[in-house]
Parts: structure tokens; sequence; C-alpha cells
């Protein structure tokens, strides 16, 4: 089983729609969690890091529920340039070290 | 700002051949990272550097693979010799704060598409 899992969609959705992904993780030890922005054929950037309390940046809202081992990102009122591959990121409560996830493709329609 | 800079963007070369990887991280940046993308296998970390010290290389595939940081502003991945296998993209990070990986963000290269015949 992978350390880290997401659906891959794609997830095709109307301009103004609410769409969620669930990330989930295997390590109960796994401390620090982050989503991660890609574009096709360009780098990854920081979209936001997933704190216990959960944390909301504009339209996107990040959660963590550390019971079943998830996280969660949740886009309000899609727009076009939302378009991209979402990665979840844990750090590995093995090794400290950064797991990404296969990432998750959003399609935002007009 | 410059950014972290990474060349080449493309390389195609021929199984056999050495191939270096350059980067250059953001000034000031004190860790740096290298990362290998794949259809397959996604985003994996290679090895990374704090204060140009390697820190972690079990991340890197095999023998065949080597990096280095000279200096604070340049590192270098070598694949010697390269296999079709080795096709990927091939991302360089760097961040702030020379600590436990992922204590600050890391900003990514462009990253280097090989391809090897």
């Amino acid at each position: 089983r992978k350390e880290v899992e997401q659906d891959p969609g794609p997830f095709n959705v109307p301009e103004g729609a609410t769409v969620a992904f669930n990330c989930t993780y295997s390590n109960s030890a796994s401390q620090s969690f982050f989503w991660y922005r890609q574009d096709c054929r360009k780098e990854p950037k920081l979209l936001m890091s997933v704190y216990s309390s959960g944390n909301e940046d504009g339209r996107f809202t990040a959660q963590l529920n550390r019971a079943s081992q998830y996280i969660s990102l949740l886009i309000r009122d899609s727009k076009l340039s939302d378009s991209a591959t979402y990665l979840c990121v844990v750090i590995s409560g093995n090794t400290g070290k950064l797991i990404f996830g296969q990432g998750t493709t959003l399609q935002v329609k007009p | 700002d410059a950014g972290v800079i990474q060349s080449p963007r493309h390389e195609v070369t021929e199984m056999g051949q050495e191939v270096t990887l350059r980067c250059k991280p953001i000034s000031g940046h004190n860790s740096l990272f290298w990362y290998r993308q794949t259809m397959m296998r996604g985003l994996e970390l290679l090895i990374y550097f704090n204060n140009n010290v390697p820190i972690d290389d079990s991340g890197m595939p095999e023998d065949r693979f080597s990096a280095k940081m000279p200096n604070a502003s340049f590192s270098t991945l070598k694949i010697q010799p390269s296999e079709p296998r080795d096709s990927a993209v091939y991302f360089c990070a760097s961040s702030l704060v020379a600590g436990p990986i992922g204590t600050d963000t890391q900003y990514f290269g462009p990253g280097t598409r090989l391809t090897v015949l």
C-alpha cells in the first residue's frame, strides 16, 4: 500500500462549482501535511499547509482528520484557472521525508 | 527575484551516455532537494542537502546516480551510464531553512525533462 493515496480523477466540474478532494495516508505518525498545485508541464508550487484545526485561504479550505488519516481540500466557486493537478504531501512518520501523492487532476469547464 | 534555476530544460541522449543536470538554488537558501517525477511513480525525493552537505541519499535509485553540491549556489545530479528507464522530469527545489525536511516551504525549479533513447 502506498504511504499517500489520492484519487487521480480527473474531476471535471463547471465554473462556479464546489469540488473536494481527499487524500489518505497510512502512517499514523505523520505530522505535517500540505497541498501543492502543479500545472501541466510546470513545477509543483505550495498551495497551503494543512493544520490540525483546519485552515482557509480564500476559496480554498484544507482539513485534517487524524482519526481517519485523511486530509481534504475544498475549492469553492471554482475558476477556469483552478484547472491543475493537486498533490497531497505528507511528511513521513518513519523517515521525515516529504511523500507526494500521485495527484488529483481538476478540469474546470466554462 | 530569480527562482530556482535548472539547466538544461530538455535533454535527449542515448543509452549509455553520461548526463549532468544542474541547479542553482534561490540565493540565501540553505537546503537543496533533487526530485524525479514519472507517470508511474509520481514525484520522488532522490537526495537532499543541508548547508551543502548531503543528508539523505536513500532515494537515489542506484550507483549510476550521483549528486554534488560544491558550494551554496550550485548542485549537479549526474547519471552515468544513462538508461531508458531514467527518462523523467528531474526537479530541483530549495528552501530557506536547513533543518528537518519539510520544516520550510520548498520552491521548485522548472525541471529538466530527460529522455534517454
